[in-house]
């Protein structure tokens, strides 16, 4: 079946840095979606990317659409206590409304 | 973007009991929702899709005698957790399907912690 790699698994940052995490495909995707979870919470939408080559700005975010279509980054810039969580990258098929979601990135913050 | 609720946010039952989680899309309507289970420091599984006025479609391995769906209308699915073992302790979440410009975002319910005594 369809996977996606996830990565950093984790990072642990100084508040103020950047970050970057990525995620890659064994198959092409028509949508990357980024979501972040917080402890107890569902996870919330942040980016949703439609077309390879896509750059998108969220606030301090930017994610890209990768033009293979195999793969997406997240980039967080001047990192806040409040980014701390789990931000999941997640990806949908054409013609398919189930997503397919990476393992995940833990960020923990040292104010 | 758009609201989903679940109800409850938590709930403790007894082993062999029943429980019933909600999930409602609050400003839009959804024909298709989804169900997830998430295991601790781990990422989401697809339990099964659910879809209004149909029988849901359970992936592989989910027992769907176990894991009552009913998504009786555009706003409403139901999971029911029958004859509950402690097991089945976990983390539900649901998304709503929402259509957007020809695509589609899911949007995910604040989830419901399930322990069974």
């Amino acid at each position: 079946g369809q996977q996606l790699n996830q990565s950093p698994q984790s990072m642990f940052i100084q508040e103020g840095e950047d970050v970057s995490m990525n995620c890659t495909s064994s198959s092409i995707f028509n949508t990357w979606l980024w979501y972040k979870q917080d402890p107890g919470e569902g996870p919330v939408l942040l980016i949703a990317l439609y077309k390879a080559g896509e750059l998108t700005s969220n606030g301090r975010l930017t994610a890209q659409f990768g033009i293979t279509r195999k793969d997406s980054f997240l980039n967080i810039s001047a990192s806040i206590p409040s980014d701390v969580g789990i931000y999941f990258c997640a990806g949908q098929s054409s013609g398919a409304q189930k997503l397919v979601f990476g393992q995940g990135t833990r960020l923990t913050i040292n104010p | 973007g758009a609201v989903v609720s679940q109800h409850p946010s938590r709930v403790i039952c007894k082993s062999g009991t029943s429980v019933k989680i909600e999930c409602r899309s609050l400003d839009f309507q959804a024909t298709t929702m989804f169900w997830y289970r998430q295991f601790p420091k781990k990422s989401l599984m697809l339990m099964a899709t659910s879809n209004e006025g149909s029988k849901a479609t359970y992936e592989q391995g989910v027992e769907k005698d176990k894991f009552l769906i009913n998504h009786a209308s555009l706003t409403l699915s139901t999971l029911t957790v029958t004859s509950a073992h402690p097991e089945d302790s976990s983390f539900y979440i649901c998304s709503a399907l929402k259509t957007s410009g020809g695509w589609y975002e899911q949007y995910f319910g604040p989830g419901t912690r399930l322990t069974v005594t």
